[in-house]
């Protein structure tokens, strides 16, 4: 197993850039999750996901959009990027009350 | 809403000494988690607890679980270097799981 995969790992934008986060799982998990990690704040929930076709926002959402058409996949995209999107992404699959993290993406935004 | 506050949020400490981290939250959660991160690095997971009383020990680190104070402690035995790194708290407070709630962290720094 892959586990929990993510691209790129990093990746710099300029404002107003559009780009698409990837998150890929291969244990079927249905529970996935975004999370943006910023000094001093911990990770805060983005978006999250219960299933194929099940979105939900978390506590950060504005400025992100997901969707999730396969029990593998949950993208994470950004239509119009701003300096304060600047962070690093984790994406997480859930079973139960174990989660798996993955490497995570960093992104810089000009 | 739920919150979690960890403290301190920076620990220096001596190798060999005890300390204590402690992680507070806010309303009734089912699930409270215990992260290791390195720098640069993914979250790994250190600690599930489920129950009240729940106790739970790997090497030099034990947690606990007090439901009814709302309060985890990770407690360190003997610090040794290897264990410096941030350490998170999270509790999942809804009914579906993997929607954490993360406290601010708390950067240890363990000096020979």
């Amino acid at each position: 197993n892959a586990g929990v995969t993510q691209t790129p790992k990093f990746q710099v934008l300029k404002t107003g850039q559009s780009m698409t986060l990837q998150c890929a799982q291969d244990m079927n998990h249905e529970y996935m999750s975004w999370y943006r990690q910023d000094p001093g704040m911990g990770l805060r929930l983005i978006h999250y996901s219960v299933g194929a076709g099940i979105t939900d926002q978390g506590e950060v959402p504005n400025g992100y959009n997901v969707s999730r058409s396969t029990t593998e996949d949950f993208p994470l995209r950004l239509l119009s990027a701003a300096p304060s999107q600047t962070s690093v992404y984790f994406c997480a699959s859930t079973e139960l009350e174990t989660q798996y993290f993955g490497p995570g993406t960093r992104l810089l935004v000009l | 809403e739920l919150k979690v506050e960890q403290n301190p949020l920076f620990l220096s400490m001596q190798e060999g000494k005890n300390y204590t981290i402690y992680c507070n939250y806010s309303t009734t959660s089912d699930r409270l988690y215990w992260y290791r991160q390195d720098p640069g690095k993914s979250l790994e997971s250190l600690f599930v607890l489920l129950s009240n009383g729940a106790v739970k020990q790997e090497g030099r680190l034990m947690a606990s679980l007090d439901t009814k104070a709302r309060l985890s402690t990770l407690h360190i035995t003997a610090a040794v270097h290897d264990l410096s790194a941030t350490y998170f708290c999270a509790v999942d407070g809804g009914t579906s799981y993997g929607k954490l709630t993360f406290g601010q962290g708390t950067i240890l720094t363990v000096h020979p």
